[in-house]
């Protein structure tokens, strides 16, 4: 299966900073099969990109995305105090579908 | 609005099994593909399986053969049956529509297994 491996595990920021969120594949993703959620305390998931670089719906343009291959990052350009929360990739181009252990944003 | 929900999460003895149940609302139920989710402390995120739409040949796929996804379209509602349950098995099950990406997800319902 594939794993990803999310660095760093937390990142501690101040409102209106930018945080960089990075997502390792051990192999390549070859289709832009990935997908990137926010996950805030006693909430579920929220799909915030898909096939790489699609934006669901509501999510702010301060948020984007880059990658190929076996890297991909979460950009958050000026954080706003709702955006700290954990942030998960997950890849669906070979079953099992995987997600990352996730980064945690908080509040420096 | 999209809404999920989960139930029949709940304590279970190792060795047990257990079937929950997601019902959904806010959208055409049988033409989407749906998925199970698990969320433990040690183990994060982890996926389950999903269904197919009945018009997309509606079989499964899953990530471990303990679990057996499947869904009534006329109840608008899905299913996890889980056999076998393990201490490792502890956790907040969420159905999410999608079969790849996961668009929706209910609030989740907790799996505690312990004897």
């Amino acid at each position: 299966e594939i794993v990803l491996t999310q660095s760093p595990g937390t990142l501690s920021l101040s409102p209106g900073e930018r945080a960089t969120l990075s997502c390792r594949a051990s192999q390549i993703i070859t289709s832009p099969y990935l997908a990137w959620y926010q996950q805030k305390p006693g909430q579920a998931p929220r799909l915030i990109f898909y096939d790489v670089s699609n934006r669901a719906t509501g999510i702010p343009d301060r948020f984007s995305v880059s990658g190929s291959g076996t890297d991909f990052t979460l950009t958050i350009s000026r954080l706003e105090p709702e955006d700290f929360a954990v942030y998960y990739c997950q890849q669906y181009v070979t079953s099992p579908w995987t997600f990352g252990q996730g980064t945690k944003v908080e509040v420096k | 609005d999209e809404r999920l929900v989960e139930s029949g999460g709940g304590l279970v003895k190792p060795g047990g099994s257990l079937r929950l149940s997601c019902a959904a609302s806010g959208f055409t139920f049988s033409s989407v593909w749906m998925s199970w989710v698990r969320q433990t402390p040690g183990k994060g995120l982890e996926w389950l399986g999903h269904i197919k739409s009945k018009d997309a040949g509606g079989t499964t796929d899953y990530a471990d053969g303990r679990f057996t996804i499947s869904r009534d379209d006329s109840e608008n509602t899905l299913f996890l049956q889980v056999n076998n349950l393990k201490i490792g098995d502890t956790a907040v099950y969420y159905c999410a529509s999608g079969g790849h990406y996961f668009g929706t997800w209910g609030l989740g319902t907790l799996v505690t297994v312990s004897s």
